[in-house]
């Protein structure tokens, strides 16, 4: 069955370094998302991504963070200067029509 | 606006109970679909159901089933004979339905019931 992975599966930085989350969306699909669940919290919307370009974000998605799908299959998420809060498990998505989720990547800030 | 409102923040029960876990909606749109995921201490999100605003039939899958009624924007979700493996972080959510998107719109997400099954 075709599924969603993310890379890596956990990730340390540094505050004020950048980061990249990538994930590859399952190969048919056309809609992308970048969801964030912080420890014991509950899951928030961060971004969806449709033909190349941003089809809706939330306000957290702010200028520090930024997505792109470089080659066609990658789809990434960019944290420009990581800060403590930005510690949280993020997944990926894509959808056909029914969102799939990645497994995650824990991103901690130290 | 869109919310999802999961009132019970943590449940307790003993193997072989059956448990309800309450979701409660709001939405302005007329078609919209609603979710129930599964996040097990392992943390990924396991897709259980997905319910379309026009179809208010319950459904039964094995142990779970769940109830979906409009008319009081809730869409609850019942284990019965629980197990210990059902132990896990139920969330419900919401997503609305866009005239360009169709059913590709971001989910809304509860704040998830942490059920805990004992033996």
């Amino acid at each position: 069955e075709p599924e969603v992975t993310q890379t890596p599966s956990h990730q340390v930085t540094q505050m004020g370094q950048e980061v990249i989350l990538r994930c590859v969306p399952i190969s048919n699909h056309l809609y992308f998302y970048w969801y964030r669940q912080i420890l014991g919290q509950k899951v928030e919307f961060l971004v969806s991504f449709y033909n190349n370009e941003i089809s809706e974000k939330s306000e957290i998605f702010d200028d520090q963070f930024s997505v792109e799908r470089p080659d066609g299959s990658n789809f990434t998420l960019k944290i420009r200067s990581t800060k403590l809060e930005d510690s949280a498990m993020y997944f990926c998505a894509s959808s056909g029509g029914l969102q799939y989720f990645g497994p995650g990547t824990r991103l901690t800030v130290t | 606006a869109q919310k999802v409102t999961q009132a019970q923040t943590e449940i307790s029960v003993v193997e072989k109970e059956d448990v309800t876990l309450d979701c409660v909606y709001e939405t302005r749109d007329t078609t919209y679909y609603l979710f129930w995921y599964k996040q097990p201490p392992s943390g990924e999100l396991v897709f259980l159901i997905r319910r379309n605003s026009f179809d208010e039939q319950n459904e039964i899958s094995g142990r779970y089933s769940w109830n979906f009624q409009k008319s009081t924007s809730s869409f609850n979700f019942t284990i019965t004979a629980s197990q210990v493996v059902d132990s896990a972080v139920y969330f419900c959510a919401l997503s609305e339905t866009g005239f360009n998107a169709g059913n590709n719109r971001k989910l809304i997400w509860g704040l998830g019931t942490s059920l805990g099954v004992n033996p």
